[in-house]
């Protein structure tokens, strides 16, 4: 059965204090690995899709990794504004992404 | 970039009635659409797939005849939630698959979810 699952389910941060999020999966065929950031009360929002073991992408603070088991959400020098929800998908080609139950981020002053 | 809007954004209804939860593909035209429920500190859960001109596809365990799906357009699809009990209260969200650029996104745009509460 897919599976995606992360941890830890909920993270606390002083600002600045980088640290990783984890995103593990059991899906057949996978061909596209997402992370979302989702605010209370929102939708999730798009950060970014990795296709391949190995691939890396960078937006601002965050930088997404992607091996052929897990994939880790890096986050340096993280801010307040940074303090969300972050889920991971896996899209394994059955036409829908399976979610992970998310890390709720929260980053302190 | 793609946009999906949803409304309403929050509804209270009574037990015993009908919602109807809209979602809409703004900059482009969406042939699949999905609903997905999400409950507090929960992940999504896929609850059906729409697709455009024909029925739905349900995900195991999800009724039918309780959460009616309407893909009549190609930039609409609706979700109601028919005879709601305070069980369903929860959190709705749609996505629309937009075949843009998929080494941005792979097409998933999401809406900004509906926060139903039964009473």
């Amino acid at each position: 059965e897919d599976q995606v699952t992360q941890s830890p389910e909920a993270l606390r941060l002083q600002e600045g204090e980088s640290s990783s999020l984890n995103c593990s999966y059991t899906v057949s065929g996978l061909r596209g690995l997402f992370w979302y950031r989702q605010d209370p009360g929102k939708g999730p929002e798009f950060l970014f899709t990795l296709y391949s073991a190995g691939e890396e992408k960078e937006k601002e603070r965050l930088k997404a990794t992607l091996t052929k088991k897990e994939s880790f959400l890096h986050i340096t020098a993280p801010k307040p504004e940074d303090s969300a929800t972050y889920l991971c998908a896996a899209y394994g080609g059955y036409n829908k992404l399976i979610f992970g139950a998310g890390t709720r981020l929260a980053v302190h002053p | 970039g793609a946009v999906v809007s949803q409304h309403p954004s929050r509804v209270i209804c009574k037990s015993g009635t009908s919602v109807k939860i809209e979602c809409r593909s703004l900059d482009f035209q969406a042939t699949t659409m999905f609903w997905y429920r999400q409950f507090p500190k929960q992940s999504l859960m896929l609850m059906a797939t729409s697709n455009e001109g024909s029925k739905a596809t349900y995900e195991q365990g999800v009724e039918k005849d309780k959460f009616l799906i309407n893909h009549a357009s190609l930039t609409l699809s609706t979700l109601t939630v028919t005879s709601a009990h305070p069980e369903d209260s929860s959190f709705y969200i749609c996505s629309a698959r937009d075949w843009g650029d998929p080494k941005t996104n792979y097409g998933y745009t999401f809406g900004s979810g509906t926060r139903l509460t039964v009473v």
